[in-house]
Formats: C-alpha cells, structure tokens, sequence
C-alpha cells in the first residue's frame, strides 16, 4: 500500500520568512495530493491540492510543488504570519478513491511574531 | 447546516461497553468518510459511503467496528466492546461526490476516551 513521509515534524519561522514543508510517497501510481491545515480542536480543512499532470499550483501565499519522477511533493507558505500557525498534513491517493488517502504524520508549524 | 456537525463532541466510557458516534454532513454532499486521529498522528481511513452504499470497508480496525448511513444523509459508526486502543479522534467528512476530493470539509471530530 501507498506510505507517506513528511518532514519536518515542527518547523518554527519568524513572522514573514517563507515555510517549507515536504513529503514523499511510495506509490508511483498516486496521482491526487492534497494538504491540510489543522487548527487545535478542529478538523482538518482542504488548503490546496494538485492533480499529478500538472507541476506546481499557486493560491496566493501557498503554493504546491511536485515531482512525479522523485515521488515527491512540497508545500510552500510565503509571508509567514501568526494565523498561519497550526499542524499542516500532506496525503496522497489515487484520483479515483481520493477519499482513501493516505496522510503523513503532519507537521507542527510556529510562525513567531 | 453549515458545516459537517458531529456528536458527541466527547465521549468517556469503559472498556467493553459499546458506543456510537454520529456524523451529520453537509446537505447535498453524497459522500461520507470516517478517519481516525491518533495523538500526534496523521489521519487514518476507516470506511466512505456514496449515497448509502460503502464500497470500501477495508479500513475498519476489526470487526468491533461497523458504521452505516440511512437516507444519504447522517452516519453513525459503532464501536462494539471498547478497548483503550480505540481512544482516539474520529474525524467525520462528506464531499458533494466522491470524485470531487476538493469539495470535501471535515467535521471537529469526537473525542472518544476508552478508561
């Protein structure tokens, strides 16, 4: 089955600096890779998502990458602010079971003022 | 409503006794999945349902698990004789399809702590 491996497991960023965070994916057949924001005491909620025939997908400030041939793909948050703090979950399945994906271990992120 | 709206927020019980959790989705959405959150860890998949059919169960843990949906529309998944293992955050979600992953909005989830 499909393993997901997220790194790093926190990440602590001055208000402003850029954010990465990374994952990879054992499954050359996924081709459907959303990410997540989780705020305390709520349920993950879709932030963006890329589709494996396309290589980078912008949405303001967050924008995804991926590389199908390395199996691997990244989130990226420019102009840091504080309400960008929460756990950020990457995740991988194939487009026609999306709902069964598999997620990473997620991603603590501070973004200190 | 809203939002996908789960019930109860908490739940504390025994080891051994049984309990449900319900879901109730968006209205309109077919689709309906179940995960599990465990301390500090990324979401597992337990089961989805299209309408009220669940095509795929393979995620459920044992067969202390089962979950159905009446009427495509709320979804309750029973966890039969508890075991402290089973202390968890069950994450509720629908989605207008189940082809359509970017229309999908989880619920706050229910805090089930087994003692």
């Amino acid at each position: 089955g499909e393993n997901v491996e997220q790194h790093p497991s926190t990440l602590s960023v001055q208000e402003g600096d850029s954010a990465v965070i990374k994952c990879t994916y054992s499954d050359s057949a996924s081709n459907y890779f959303p990410w997540y924001k989780q705020e305390l005491g709520k349920g993950p909620q879709l932030i963006i998502d890329i589709r494996s025939n396309v290589g980078e997908k912008k949405d303001q400030r967050i924008a995804v990458t991926l590389n199908k041939t390395a199996k691997h793909f990244s989130l990226h948050i420019t102009e840091t602010q504080p309400e960008d703090s929460a756990v950020y979950f990457c995740a991988a399945s194939l487009n026609t079971n999306a709902g069964k994906s598999t997620f990473g271990d997620g991603t603590t992120l501070t973004v200190k003022p | 409503g809203a939002g996908v709206s789960q019930s109860p927020s908490n739940k504390v019980t025994e080891k051994g006794k049984d309990v449900e959790l319900r879901c109730d989705p968006i209205s309109g959405h077919t689709a309906l999945y179940w995960y599990r959150q465990s301390l500090g860890q990324g979401l597992e998949f337990l089961i989805y349902f299209q309408g009220n059919s669940a095509p795929d169960k393979s995620g459920l843990p044992s067969d202390r698990f089962s979950a159905e949906r009446t009427g495509g529309s709320v979804s309750t998944l029973t966890i039969q004789r508890t075991q402290q293992e089973d202390s968890a955050v069950y994450l509720c979600a629908s989605s207008l399809d189940w082809g359509l992953p970017e229309t999908q909005y989880f619920g706050p989830g229910t805090r089930l702590l087994v003692l």
